[in-house]
C-alpha cells in the first residue's frame, strides 16, 4: 500500500471555478501535511501546509486535513489557467524526517 | 537571497557508469534532501543530511549514496547505473533539522542513462 495517494486525474475545471484535490495516507501517526505545485519541467514549490484538524486558508487557496478519515485536500478558489498543474502532496510522519510525496493530480483550467 | 543550485543540469550516462550529482542548499540551511522523480512512482526520497550526517534513508539499493559538507553542500551519487535510474533527481532544503517544515528544491538534474 502506497502512503501517499491521489487521484492522478487529469481534472479539468473552467476559469473561475473551484478546483478539489483530494490526497489520502497511510500512516494514521502523520503530523505534517503539505501542498506542493509542480509546473512542466519545473520543480515542486510549496504552496501551504497544515497540521491541525479543519481548514487552513491562504488566499485562493484552502488546505483541509480530516485526520480521523485521514485525508488532507486543497481547494483552490476562483482557479486561472496559470494554476494549471500537476499538485503533490506530501506528508511527514511522525517520526523520522523524511516526506512522503503522492504521485500528483494534473489540474487543467480551462479560459 | 540565492535558492537551491544543482549542478549539472543534465546528463547523459552509459549502463554501468557512474554519476555524481551536486546540490547547494539556500543559504544558512543546514538539511538537504534528495528525491527521485519519476513518471510512474513520483518523488521518491532517497536520504536526507543535516549537519553532515545522515539522518534518513529511503528504500533505495546501495548503489546510491550521498555526503554533506561542511558548507551543507550536498554530492549524490550513483554507481552502476541501470537504465532505470533515468530520472530527474531533486534536492531541496531546509533551515533547521528535526522539526523543518519547508522545504524549497533545486531546478533538478534529468539524468538519461543510455
Amino acid at each position: 500500500q502506497k502512503e501517499v495517494e491521489q487521484n492522478s486525474g487529469p481534472l479539468s475545471v473552467p476559469e473561475g471555478a473551484i478546483a478539489s484535490l483530494n490526497c489520502t495516507y497511510s500512516d494514521r501517526g502523520s503530523q505534517s501535511f503539505f501542498w506542493y505545485r509542480q509546473y512542466s519541467g519545473k520543480s515542486p514549490e510549496l504552496i501551504m501546509f497544515i497540521y491541525s484538524n479543519g481548514d487552513k486558508e491562504d488566499g485562493r487557496f484552502t488546505a483541509q486535513l480530516n485526520k480521523a478519515s485521514q485525508y488532507v485536500s486543497l481547494l483552490i478558489r476562483d482557479s486561472q489557467p496559470s494554476d494549471s498543474a500537476t499538485y503533490l502532496c506530501a506528508v511527514r510522519p511522525n517520526t523520522g524526517n523524511q516526506f512522503y510525496f503522492g504521485t500528483g493530480t494534473s489540474l487543467t483550467v480551462i479560459p | 537571497k540565492a535558492g537551491v543550485t544543482q549542478t549539472p543540469r543534465y546528463l547523459i550516462k552509459t549502463r554501468g557508469q557512474q554519476v555524481t550529482l551536486s546540490c547547494s542548499p539556500i543559504s544558512g540551511h543546514r538539511s538537504v534532501s534528495w528525491y527521485q522523480q519519476t513518471p510512474g512512482q513520483g518523488l521518491q526520497f532517497l536520504f536526507e543530511y543535516f549537519s553532515e550526517t545522515q539522518r534518513n534513508k529511503g528504500n533505495f539499493p546501495g548503489r546510491f549514496s550521498g555526503r554533506q559538507f561542511s558548507n551543507s553542500r550536498s554530492e549524490m551519487n550513483v554507481s552502476t547505473l541501470e537504465l532505470g535510474d533515468s530520472a530527474l533527481y531533486l534536492c531541496a532544503s531546509s533551515r533547521r533539522g528535526a522539526d523543518y517544515n519547508e522545504q524549497f528544491f533545486g531546478p533538478g538534474t534529468r539524468l538519461t542513462v543510455l
